[in-house]
């Protein structure tokens, strides 16, 4: 079965400190990754996802299949990055997502 | 474009009692998922509708229940609340079904179960 962690609940750095977010995921096929995000106040929307490879705000998060990992990072945190952040694994086939936990990032001015 | 709406947006109901949310997808979006949010757990799967076919379904009992009606809007119940069902109750639509979709999230319904 997929799983998806995220082993920290709650990541606080302070502004223009870099900032990784780590995501593990358990896949034995080839998974396809996102980042979602949840602003104060706001819905669960998309960040990024590997295949695209893009920056989105800053962030960009790699693929690395030896290590089942898919860490999101941004070299300088900015307060309004401060949000819920969600790691999903989506599998092959018409399967659902599955999403980690998620980390709160708390950007300290 | 609206996005996905959910209604009602907040509910205080009583163990025992019965509760219907709703979502309305993006127009031209056919595939409404729904999922369970709590702080201890984040987001958990609970169904997938796809042209008024229950797709997938999570690990959730059988008081929990979904429908997909032709207009791709799609309702929830839980039956039998118990405190343990007190989440945000979100719901996604997308284009069709598959990873490669992306999900556009509703706000969510508020279920607090006293």
């Amino acid at each position: 079965a997929q799983r998806v962690t995220q082993p920290e609940k709650l990541l606080s750095v302070f502004k223009g400190a870099p900032v990784e977010l780590k995501c593990n995921y358990s896949y034995s096929g080839s998974p396809e990754l996102f980042w979602y995000v949840q602003y104060s106040r706001q819905r669960l929307q998309l960040l990024l996802r590997h295949i695209s490879r893009e920056s989105i705000k800053g962030f960009t998060a790699d693929l690395n299949k030896g290590e089942t990992s898919f860490h999101l990072k941004k070299p300088f945190a900015q307060e309004e990055d401060s949000a819920m952040y969600y790691c999903a694994l989506g599998a092959a086939g018409n399967t659902p997502l599955v999403f980690g936990k998620g980390t709160r990032l708390s950007v300290i001015a | 474009k609206a996005g996905v709406t959910q209604t009602p947006r907040y509910l205080i109901k009583t163990r025992g009692q019965q509760v219907t949310l709703s979502c309305s997808p993006i127009s031209g979006h056919r595939s409404v998922s729904w999922y369970q949010q709590t702080p201890g757990q984040g987001l958990q799967f609970l169904f997938e509708y796809f042209s008024e076919t229950q797709r997938n379904k999570g690990n959730f009992p059988g008081r929990f229940s979904g429908r997909q009606f032709s207009n791709s809007r799609s309702e929830m119940n839980v039956s039998t609340l118990e405190l343990g069902d007190s989440a945000l109750y979100l719901c996604a639509s997308s284009l069709g079904q598959g990873t490669y979709n992306e999900q556009f999230f509703g706000p969510g319904t508020r279920l607090t179960v006293l």
